[in-house]
């Protein structure tokens, strides 16, 4: 099983400050997805990043890709509390053919 | 608007007893899976399929198995549901291909006591 393995697992800030969740991994992933989960929901797609060294922008949402496409980021600036829930990573392509593997999540509160 | 609908939010059963989770998605997708979601450990997955009557195992199969007699539904069955069996289940679907967006339900929380 290829491991995605995030950090932070948690991350408490106040609205308008900026963070960064990493996705990390020592497998090559074909392609990487960041999915957001609110409470009593279940994930919902972000982005979808292919190449290596790609940066896809959504708003204040920031993600990029590893040049070695075993890792990915995804930077938020000026927080919002509208950006609290649960950021999972998932990575597809390699020995993980057929399977959606997935980080442990790291759970963001922003606070008004 | 797409849709992956999952039998019930809650549910609350015995130790021992059979439970079944049904799951319905209505795009016509090839793949679906199935992930319990407890905290600090993620999704993990159970049980996968890419086509009626195929499946695969996952990272964590036992005490668990799964019916897909049709495209469009994927059960999942605890053959003797145990307490350490108490998680937020999700069921996904997608299109063939990794890097294809999964579609999640709105998960079933279920309850052993």
């Amino acid at each position: 099983t290829q491991l995605l393995e995030q950090s932070p697992q948690f991350l408490s800030i106040q609205e308008g400050e900026n963070l960064t969740v990493y996705c990390n991994s020592s497998s090559v992933f074909s392609s990487l997805q960041w999915y957001r989960q609110e409470p009593g929901e279940g994930p919902v797609l972000l982005v979808t990043v292919v190449t290596g060294g790609e940066v896809k922008k959504l708003k204040r949402l920031t993600f990029q890709f590893g040049d070695a496409r075993k890792d990915s980021s995804l930077h938020i600036t000026a927080a919002q509390p509208g950006d609290t829930g649960l950021y999972l990573c998932k990575g597809a392509g390699g020995t993980s053919y057929g399977k959606l593997t997935f980080g442990q999540g790291t759970i963001l509160t922003v606070h008004p | 608007d797409v849709k992956v609908t999952q039998s019930s939010r809650y549910l609350v059963k015995r130790t021992g007893e059979k439970v079944f989770l049904e799951c319905v998605q209505d795009m016509d997708h090839e793949n679906m899976f199935w992930y319990r979601q407890d905290p600090g450990l993620g999704l993990r997955l159970i049980y996968f399929s890419y086509d009626v009557k195929m499946k695969e195992k996952g990272d964590i199969p036992e005490g668990y198995s799964v019916s897909r007699e049709k495209k469009e539904r994927f059960s999942l069955i605890l053959e003797s549901a145990s307490t350490n069996q108490t998680s937020m289940y999700l069921c996904a679907s997608s299109s063939p291909g990794g890097a294809t967006e999964a579609f999640f339900g709105q998960g079933t929380r279920l309850t052993v006591v």
